[in-house]
């Protein structure tokens, strides 16, 4: 069975700090997929990263990044000079086998103050 | 990206009738189709999973009977929330994608108020 385990419940920052958000996961698949979505208040998911298992690369876009370490089975997150706009439930997902099926995490509030 | 629509978006119905809920990818045909269901400052639950054509697989604890799901197309699912009770509010999301593929697409969900 895979699990995803997203400990922090809530996170308040002030803007311009940085913050990660942190994501393990559980599998004994070996091929996977991982991603990080984002739902501001309006409740729509917006897809942010899909990595995976066989690309280890971090990836850095704009003020995020992501860390990919199989090694502690860890996907984290990481927002650069954090801003309002970035207010909003972030969720981890994993996704294995030949169903699809795409389990997440039970996300972290980040909320982002002036 | 591919587009999935959602319809309603929200909806408030009296507790006893019953409310419909379509989902439909726009440029793509989706053989799989899954539902979940997000309750206030939870995470997303997997209700069921639908291929176009077959009987939907629900995950356990979800009753069918009252979550009745058809894929008639390769276009549209939707889901009927049958006799609903309060408890039943919550937001509704539906996920569409091809079979063994990760490219998978969400829309933008439909907001259950059951009064």
């Amino acid at each position: 069975a895979q699990k995803v385990t997203q400990a922090q419940t809530e996170i308040s920052v002030v803007e311009k700090e940085d913050v990660t958000l942190d994501c393990v996961y559980e599998t004994r698949d070996t091929t996977y997929y991982l991603f990080w979505y984002k739902q501001p208040p309006s409740g729509e998911l917006v897809f942010l990263i899909r990595r995976n298992s066989f690309d280890e690369q971090n990836e850095i876009s704009g003020r995020y990044s992501w860390n990919f370490q199989k090694s502690t089975s860890s996907f984290n997150f990481t927002i650069t000079a954090s801003q309002v706009v970035d207010s909003a439930v972030y969720f981890c997902a994993l996704m294995t086998g030949t169903a699809s099926k795409l389990t997440f995490g039970t996300g972290t509030r980040l909320q982002v103050t002036l | 990206g591919a587009v999935v629509s959602q319809h309603p978006s929200w909806v408030i119905c009296k507790s006893g009738t019953s409310v419909k809920i379509e989902c439909r990818s726009l440029d793509f045909q989706a053989t799989t189709m899954f539902w979940y269901r997000q309750f206030p400052k939870q995470s997303l639950m997997l209700m069921a999973t639908s291929n176009e054509g077959s009987k939907a697989t629900y995950e356990q604890g979800v009753e069918k009977d009252k979550f009745l799901i058809n894929h008639a197309s390769l276009t549209l699912s939707t889901l009927t929330v049958t006799s609903a009770h309060p408890e039943d509010s919550s937001f509704y999301i539906c996920r569409a994608g091809l079979a063994l593929d990760y490219e998978q697409y969400f829309g933008p969900g439909t907001r259950l108020t059951v009064t």
